[in-house]
């Protein structure tokens, strides 16, 4: 049975603050590592999709680092706004098979 | 341009009834995927429509069953429903080749 872990379960946060979350997953037969992000009332939202080891990726504040050798993903979030309030899901996928989600990080963000 | 729409948004079962979901993918994708999300869970996968066949299934009882139809519109059927079916239905769609899911609001089903 594949198993995403992601930490922390939650976390809160000032506004301005930078904070960073994990995503841990199997090493071996990777193919993808997803992320995405899911505001309460509305649709899960892809955030990034990610296959190279060493992979960085960016969208506005938010970035994505993915160690593949390791089974590690981390996305960081730079001065955080209330806007960026939300539940954060990764997913892994390996060859061939489906895309398995971890239970996801819920960040709050205090104005 | 619509996105991916799932209907209806609520719907409350008794036991051992069935249940129909429906989807439509975001203009221009043909593969549509299905998840379950329970309380506390991140979605867990059900199954893959593409070209109307059913591709890959996760870790579901044959009382989930689906089906595509030619304009890539899909369906999920649940039988003999159980408590534990509980849960938001999740569909989401997708262009073959491209892992970028596009994911619709969700079907709220509550069975009592």
């Amino acid at each position: 049975i594949l198993n995403v872990e992601q930490s922390p379960q939650s976390l809160h946060v000032q506004e301005g603050d930078s904070t960073n979350f994990t995503c841990s997953f199997p090493s071996s037969n990777f193919y993808a590592l997803h992320w995405y992000r899911w505001e309460t009332a509305k649709s899960p939202e892809a955030l990034f999709v990610m296959t190279l080891n060493g992979d960085e990726k960016k969208k506005g504040r938010i970035s994505a680092t993915l160690n593949t050798k390791e089974g590690y993903s981390y996305l960081y979030i730079k001065g955080s706004q209330p806007e960026d309030s939300a539940t954060y899901l990764c997913a892994f996928k390996g060859y061939g098979n489906k895309l398995v989600f971890g239970a996801g990080t819920i960040l709050r963000v205090k104005s | 341009d619509a996105g991916v729409t799932q209907s209806p948004t609520h719907l409350i079962k008794t036991r051992g009834q069935q249940v129909t979901l429906r989807c439509s993918p975001k203009s221009g994708h043909d593969t549509v995927s299905w998840y379950q999300q329970a309380l506390g869970q991140g979605p867990q996968f059900i199954f893959q429509y593409y070209e109307e066949e059913e591709r890959q299934r996760g870790n579901f009882p044959d009382r989930f069953s689906g089906h595509q139809f030619p304009n890539y519109s899909s369906e999920l059927n649940v039988n003999a429903l159980l408590l534990g079916d509980s849960a938001l239905y999740l569909c989401a769609s997708s262009t073959r080749g491209h892992e970028k899911l596009f994911f619709g609001s969700g079907t709220q089903l509550s069975v009592l």
